[in-house]
Order: structure tokens, then C-alpha cells, then sequence
């Protein structure tokens, strides 16, 4: 059975330190992959997603993540984080080839001001 | 564009009491999906439709979840009876008919469910 383990559940940070949230999925056929965000308050909203092409994703608000297939990972980057990247972020990966979305039990990442 | 939205936000009920949760998918978007995440755990896949078809229901707890989806627009997503279990957020996400599921899945706010 697929699955997906994102092994930082809580992260507390200062403005400006650099981030990196795990992300490791098992299963072995092709994969789309995604990260999501959940600000305090609102709905899930796709941070970026990698289908195919280059492994090194950019995403919105200066986040990247870089798919290393032979790893099975998808870490979340950003060099500089801000105040307002406090919230809980979600790997989630589907097989190529069906619709449902195995996510992963989510970092809360806490920026201090 | 509106997104997807999720009626009610919110609601508490009773151990045996039924509820009815509610989600209108983004407009043209043929694929509706029902997620559940219980506290501190991970969202989790709980069904998957197309237009007013069941493509995947493998996610459905047990036979006290019933959702549809007449006409192929809005979904609705019946607990009954309600058990403490099944307590959580529930998440709604639709996404534009494609192949594979290449096309993202856009998240609604989510309804609360607390069952005491």
C-alpha cells in the first residue's frame, strides 16, 4: 500500500532561517507529487506539484522542492522564512494513472517574529 | 472564480444523530472527491466521483457514510447514525476531468464534525 511519512511534525523557526520539510513516499510505480498549505484559518492550497520534467519544482511564495526518484523523496525548501509561513504543510502523492491522493500526517511550522 | 465550498463550517451533534455534510465543487469540474482527516492524523482518501458517478468509494469507512452527487454538481456526505469516531474534518476537492489524475485537486474549507 502506498504511503507517505513526513517525519518533522512540529518546526519552529526564526524570520529568516532557511527550511527544509521531509518528505518520503513508498511506492513503486510513477508518482505525481504535491505539496499543500494550510494556513490558520483558510483551505488547503497547492504549494507545488511535480508531474514530470525537472526535478527541482518552484513553487509560489518562494518555495521549492526537489524530487529525488531514486530517494522516493520530495522535500519542501525555502531559504529565507517569513512570519507569515506559519502554518501546517501537507506532502500528498498519487499514483500515475488514478485521481485519490495519499497524503502525509503534515509539519505545523511556527515562524517567529 | 469561486472555489470550492463546504456547508456548514461547523457542527456538533449527538452519538446516534444523523448529519449531512454539503460541498459545491469549483464550476466544470466533472471530479468531486471526499477526504476525512481525524485529529492528528493524515488526510485520508474517503471516496471519488465523476460527474454523478462513484469512481472510487475504497476509502468509505463503513455503511453508515452515504454520499451522492445527483445531477453531477453538488455532493452531500451522510453520517448516520454518527459514532464518536467519527469526529474530524472532512474535506471536499474537485479537479477538471483528465487523464490520470494529472490535474490538481482544489480544496474546499472543510466541515468540522464533532460527534459527543
Amino acid at each position: 500500500a502506498q504511503s507517505v511519512s513526513q517525519h518533522n511534525h512540529h518546526v519552529i523557526l526564526s524570520e529568516a532561517a532557511s527550511l527544509e520539510l521531509g518528505c518520503n513516499y513508498s511506492y513503486g510505480g510513477t508518482v505525481n507529487l504535491f505539496w499543500y498549505v494550510q494556513y490558520p484559518g483558510q483551505h488547503l492550497q497547492l504549494l507545488l506539484k511535480y508531474f514530470s520534467g525537472d526535478p527541482l519544482v518552484k513553487g509560489i511564495k518562494g518555495f521549492e522542492a526537489e524530487f529525488i526518484k531514486s530517494k522516493f523523496s520530495f522535500n519542501l525548501r525555502k531559504p529565507s522564512v517569513q512570519w507569515s509561513d506559519t502554518a501546517e504543510y501537507f506532502c500528498a502523492v498519487n499514483a500515475r494513472g488514478t485521481y485519490k491522493y495519499i497524503f502525509g500526517t503534515g509539519t505545523r511550522l511556527k515562524v517567529l517574529a | 472564480e469561486a472555489g470550492v465550498t463546504q456547508f456548514p463550517s461547523h457542527s456538533v451533534i449527538e452519538k446516534g444523530q444523523t448529519v449531512t455534510l454539503r460541498c459545491d465543487p469549483i464550476s466544470g469540474h466533472d471530479n468531486l472527491y471526499w477526504y476525512r482527516r481525524v485529529m492528528g492524523k493524515e488526510i485520508k482518501f474517503l471516496l471519488h466521483f465523476v460527474k454523478e458517478s462513484k469512481q472510487d468509494e475504497s476509502g468509505m469507512p463503513n455503511n453508515r457514510f452515504l454520499a451522492e452527487r445527483t445531477g453531477g454538481t453538488y455532493s452531500t456526505l451522510k453520517v448516520q447514525p454518527a459514532e464518536l469516531e467519527d469526529s474530524g474534518v472532512y474535506f471536499c476537492a474537485s479537479s477538471q476531468l483528465g487523464t490520470g489524475g494529472i490535474y490538481e485537486q482544489y480544496f474546499g474549507p472543510g466541515t468540522r464534525l464533532t460527534v459527543t
